[in-house]
């Protein structure tokens, strides 16, 4: 699976959109972007995911650049309860290797 | 709520002791993955589960071993404990069809400390 950068942390004002970059520089031509979020204490949750196309669902939006080397989780009105680390993860969806690959991830902090 | 239960909740052990965790899977589906969460780290996959067969291991010894069931729940053993087995314990289930695999939902956790 290709690797990801994202940055380690950021702030965010409550209230206000949140831009989570992800760099996947490596990325091949059947793998996914997804994107997965741990608030503290808890398992990771599951937010998102996109090949090519932005995509959007009720809780977040997911744009992917033309060339698909990085991407953008938004969120559109954070709340304190977004508070959480956001994992960005690229994976083959069909294949036989299932795990998903957590790095670092970047700790969002959302402020009143 | 993922529909992804585990249990315990929380665990003490001593040093090359035994432990089993388990994981109940969300409704209806087929396979179950086990991640270990060190402090302050991303989830490092242990292995995972498909109709009842090890389906992908990751780089962790055979001490640490797994079950699936036919109702497709799963239990964690982990053999002969060390200090740095402490972590948090996640299971994923998720439904995989014709090579495909849906996205993955997490159960709370087990915590398990081993002193």
């Amino acid at each position: 699976d290709a690797k990801t950068t994202q940055p380690p942390s950021m702030d965010c004002a409550e209230g206000r959109a949140a831009n989570l970059p992800c760099n996947h520089s490596t990325i091949s031509g059947n793998e996914y972007v997804y994107w997965y979020r741990q608030i503290h204490s808890q398992g990771p949750q599951y937010i998102i995911h996109g090949l090519k196309n932005n995509e959007t669902n009720e809780m977040a939006s997911l744009i992917i650049t033309e060339d698909r080397k990085s991407s953008t989780l938004i969120l559109p009105h954070a709340t304190l309860r977004d508070t959480a680390v956001y994992y960005c993860i690229v994976r083959a969806s069909l294949s036989n290797d299932y795990k998903l690959s957590f790095g670092a991830g970047t700790t969002v902090t959302v402020r009143a | 709520e993922t529909g992804v239960t585990q249990s315990p909740t929380h665990l003490i052990k001593t040093r090359g002791q035994q432990v089993t965790l388990r994981c109940s899977s969300q409704s209806g589906h087929n396979t179950v993955s086990w991640y270990q969460q060190a402090l302050g780290q991303g989830p490092q996959f242990i292995f995972q589960y498909y109709r009842e067969e090890e389906n992908g291991r990751g780089n962790f010894p055979p001490r640490f071993s797994g079950l699936q069931f036919p109702n497709y729940s799963s239990e964690l053993n982990v053999n002969a404990l060390e200090l740095d087995d402490s972590a948090l314990y996640l299971c994923a289930s998720s439904t995989s069809r014709d090579r495909v695999l849906y996205e993955q939902y997490f159960g709370p956790g087990t915590r398990l400390t081993v002193t």
